[in-house]
């Protein structure tokens, strides 16, 4: 089955500064890749997501980025604010609203 | 739009006890939803999915006879953890989708504790 891999599984930045999560991908049947923001105790909250015919997508400060062929995606945030401090998860899925397989987490926290 | 409300948020109850966790889709109907368990500061992991009318799918290793999930309408789905232990303690999501190309909204979580 699928696996997804995520680095790091925590990240300091100070405020302003940009923030970058890593997360690889082992079944190339995947095709629908979201990232979800959880604060302490509560649901996760999607906050950008992507398909695999797109190989970028951009919302504001934050953007995603799909290489289909080295089976990985990547999490950017510019301009961090210590409001974006949370656990950021990568998940990945065959078929968007199917099952979805998450990553291990990254905690960020930005310093102000 | 796509609310999905988790009941209750938080129990604390005895070990031999069952405990049902309810979750509502309130604004769309749910063909299918989906039941992660989390453990502190670690990922979710998908206990099982259910569609509505049929028996839940179970991800291996969750075992069925101690998490019952039932799915009898468009709008409910419950989770029913029986004889709970210590071990039991986590917290539970569920999420929601409406049909099968659309995305899944989570609940609230129900944080579990048993004594």
């Amino acid at each position: 089955g699928e696996n997804v891999e995520q680095h790091p599984s925590t990240l300091s930045v100070q405020e302003g500064d940009s923030a970058v999560i890593k997360c690889t991908y082992s079944d190339s049947a995947s095709n629908y890749f979201p990232w979800y923001k959880q604060e302490l105790g509560k649901r996760p909250q999607l906050i950008i997501d992507i398909r695999s015919n797109v190989g970028e997508k951009k919302d504001q400060r934050i953007a995603v980025t799909l290489n289909k062929t080295a089976k990985h995606f990547s999490l950017h945030i510019t301009e961090t604010q210590p409001e974006d401090s949370a656990v950021y998860f990568c998940a990945a899925s065959i078929q968007y609203g199917n099952k979805l397989v998450f990553g291990a987490g990254t905690i960020l926290r930005v310093k102000s | 739009g796509a609310v999905v409300s988790q009941h209750p948020s938080r129990v604390i109850c005895k070990s031999g006890t069952s405990v049902k966790i309810e979750c509502r889709s309130l604004d769309f109907q749910a063909t299918t939803m989906f039941w992660y368990r989390q453990f502190p500061k670690k990922s979710l992991m998908l206990m099982a999915t259910s569609n509505e009318g049929s028996k839940a799918t179970y991800e291996q290793g969750v075992e069925k006879d101690k998490f019952l999930i039932n799915h009898a309408s468009l709008t409910l789905s419950t989770l029913t953890v029986t004889s709970a232990h210590p071990e039991d303690s986590s917290f539970y999501i569920c999420s929601a989708r409406e049909g099968s190309n659309q995305p899944q909204h989570f609940g609230d979580g129900t944080r579990l504790s048993i004594l």
